[in-house]
């Protein structure tokens, strides 16, 4: 089984502070890299699918950036909200990290 | 808001019974899959299919069983429900081609006593 990493495994910050994630991954299964939200009773949904070395994707508050040469994506959220508490799951192709589990206290 | 749906949302069964997980969806998405999620771990694909008839073992080994004998319908049976078996199973699924990205159900969440 291909190893994908992501760190941290979990962070707390407060309201407004911004904070990025890292994923990790063989840089040699690379097709695609999907980011996704999941919500404590909900299901995960999608937030990016990046597929071009040097990608860099924006939705909102939440950015992303990839780097398929060395095999890693980075997650920003700039101002953390409390809303934004979930855990964040990268995947390349169908081989998913453990993911960050985020806490945003008011 | 996707439209996949799975039942039960929460199951819990003796050992030795035979069980079904129903996965549904609506969007006429030709690739689906099943996710198996013990706490604090990831998911790990146990099945996929990429069309009627069509049907994979994922990179997790699984006695779990599955069938695809309608686009929209991808259900998943365990012959005789472990204690081992106790996790959450997630359905998903995505459109033909393209970059694989994935619509989830609520996932069913089965404890074997």
């Amino acid at each position: 089984i291909l190893n994908v990493e992501q760190s941290p495994q979990s962070l707390h910050v407060q309201e407004g502070d911004s904070t990025n994630f890292t994923c990790s991954f063989p840089s040699s299964i690379f097709y695609a890299l999907h980011w996704y939200r999941w919500e404590t009773a909900k299901s995960p949904e999608a937030l990016f699918v990046m597929t071009l070395n040097g990608d860099e994707k924006k939705k909102g508050r939440i950015s992303a950036t990839l780097n398929t040469k060395e095999g890693y994506s980075y997650l920003y959220i700039k101002g953390s909200q409390p809303e934004d508490s979930a855990t964040y799951l990268c995947a390349p192709l169908l081989i998913f990290g453990q993911g960050t589990t985020l806490q945003v206290k008011p | 808001e996707a439209d996949i749906y799975q039942t039960p949302r929460y199951l819990v069964i003796g050992t030795g019974k035979k069980i079904t997980l129903e996965c549904s969806q609506t969007m006429g998405h030709d690739k689906m899959y099943w996710y198996q999620q013990d706490p604090g771990m990831e998911l790990h694909l146990i099945h996929y299919s990429y069309g009627v008839n069509s049907t994979e073992k994922g990179d997790l080994s699984s006695e779990s069983t599955v069938s695809r004998i309608r686009t929209e319908h991808f259900p998943l049976t365990l012959e005789s429900a472990r204690p081992s078996h106790t996790s959450q199973y997630l359905c998903a699924s995505s459109e033909a081609g393209g970059s694989y990205e994935q619509y989830f159900g609520p996932g069913t969440r089965l404890t074997v006593t």
